[in-house]
């Protein structure tokens, strides 16, 4: 799971609450990434950064935020509007630049499990 | 828009066979490929990519792939199978256009269960 770490490992929450999953990276990445997956099926793009103070909006964003205030860290909130939140929700990094053929580079994911 | 097709949801082999985990891609422009692999409850370890050049392409813990432009596919193998390669395969296409920050879209899965 190389320099990235995700946390919590898993992660409660009851109904209108709002939860914040952490994700720090150490590889000096620029870009970083938020995933969803569920089970049977493949990753889905929430919401990706390439550079601080930036951030898009991936194929599933709605009932997500987040921010990134500094290089290293790329918190995820999981809003009271996102239906269906249940899921294993993976963060990634990757370097930019010039040669941006590179491949992204994922922590050990977080469970979140809606009561 | 692109796309990634693993037309399996589950491979299995016998130990010390040979594994193919099957991948079609859909891309405008030249393909940049990525499999990774998923052991239960951790992320994603990269196993190999294709960039350009040789189209057999080596990766980590004896796994190749190899791209073939007129099918438009970039199989997984491995010669010969261990009981610890049993996890979920992904393989994943990067978006051509350099502006997109190398966001990568993923096929939905392969799971590969080696027999002892």
């Amino acid at each position: 799971d190389g320099g990235i770490t995700q946390s919590p490992k898993y992660l409660f929450r009851k109904e209108g609450q709002n939860v914040t999953l952490s994700c720090e990276q150490n590889l000096n990445h620029d870009a970083m990434y938020w995933y969803r997956q569920d089970p049977g099926q493949g990753l889905r793009l929430i919401y990706y950064s390439q550079i601080v103070n930036d951030f898009q909006k991936g194929d599933i964003a709605e009932g997500y935020s987040v921010s990134r205030e500094k290089k290293e860290s790329f918190p995820l909130t999981v809003t009271s509007a996102q239906k269906n939140p249940t899921a294993f929700y993976l963060c990634a990094s990757s370097p930019t630049g010039t040669s941006t053929y590179n491949e992204q580079f994922f922590g050990p994911g977080t469970r979140l499990t809606v009561l | 828009a692109q796309s990634v097709a693993q037309p399996e949801d589950q491979v299995n082999v016998a130990e010390g066979n040979p594994l193919t985990v099957k991948c079609t891609y859909s891309v405008s422009g030249n393909p940049y490929l990525f499999w990774y692999v998923q052991y239960p409850n951790r992320g994603l370890q990269f196993l190999l990519k294709y960039i350009t050049g040789d189209n057999l392409v080596k990766g980590s813990y004896g796994f190749e792939a190899e791209f073939n432009k007129s099918q438009t596919s970039f199989h997984l193998k491995k010669p010969s199978a261990l009981v610890s390669d049993s996890a979920l395969y992904f393989c994943a296409v990067r978006e051509p256009i350099k502006a997109a920050g190398n966001k990568l879209t993923f096929g939905g899965g392969t799971r590969v269960l080696v027999k002892p």
